[in-house]
């Protein structure tokens, strides 16, 4: 079976720093692997994935990705944060079947 | 523009009640699914359908229904059998072929018991 742990149930931040939302998977199949984020009282809005080849996927509002498979992880970047980032994020996994585990979710609050 | 709605965005329900929760879908894609959000859990999966007329259970189906009668809609109850109803409820779907490039997501309706 499949699980996802993030790491950080919160990340502050100040304005136009950079920052690293952490990631950690099991399974013991291939797996495709997602970021949403979530804003207050919203769904969630597919950030990037990964499906196979490069292992640095990029993806919407300046957000990057590195798979590592030695280490099972999927960690989630940005350069330099704005306000209008503060909102959640879920890391999910799936082995491209009709399911897909989600994370508990990492508050990211970016300061003035 | 295509996409998933999800209608009331509000909805209280009295204790004993059953309520439906509409989820409506153009995307044209075949499998849908209902998630439920509280706070510091993620999402866990109540119910899926792959198809039409066709659905299962997820990690949490008890006290909760659902039908697929067409492909564009995917309503879930919420029965009285349902102890702790309040949450976030959240309808999604994908692409078909058993490859999942990832869900489209509505945006949610709020349930609160009063």
């Amino acid at each position: 079976a499949q699980s996802v742990t993030q790491l950080d149930s919160q990340v502050p931040v100040f304005e136009e720093a950079p920052v690293e939302l952490r990631c950690n998977y099991s399974s013991s199949v291939s797996v495709y692997l997602f970021w949403y984020v979530q804003y207050p009282n919203q769904g969630l809005q597919l950030l990037l994935k990964y499906l196979s080849g490069s292992t640095l996927v990029k993806g919407i509002n300046g957000f990057e990705a590195e798979f590592n498979k030695s280490q099972t992880s999927f960690h989630l970047r940005k350069p330099s944060v704005h306000i209008s980032d503060t909102a959640e994020y879920f890391c999910a996994v799936s082995t491209g079947g009709f399911k897909t585990i989600f994370g508990a979710g990492t508050r990211l609050f970016v300061k003035a | 523009d295509g996409g998933i709605t999800q209608s009331p965005k509000y909805l209280f329900r009295k204790e004993g009640q059953n309520v439906t929760l509409s989820c409506e879908q153009n995307l044209n894609h075949d499998a849908m699914y209902w998630y439920r959000q509280d706070p510091g859990q993620g999402l866990r999966l109540i119910y899926y359908s792959q198809i039409v007329n066709d659905f299962q259970k997820g990690d949490i189906a008890e006290g909760y229904s659902v039908s697929r009668e067409k492909k564009e809609s995917f309503p879930l109850t919420v029965t009285s059998a349902q102890k702790n109803p309040t949450a976030f409820y959240l309808c999604a779907s994908s692409n078909p072929q058993g490859l999942n490039y990832g869900y489209t997501f509505g945006s949610g309706t709020r349930l609160t018991v009063v």
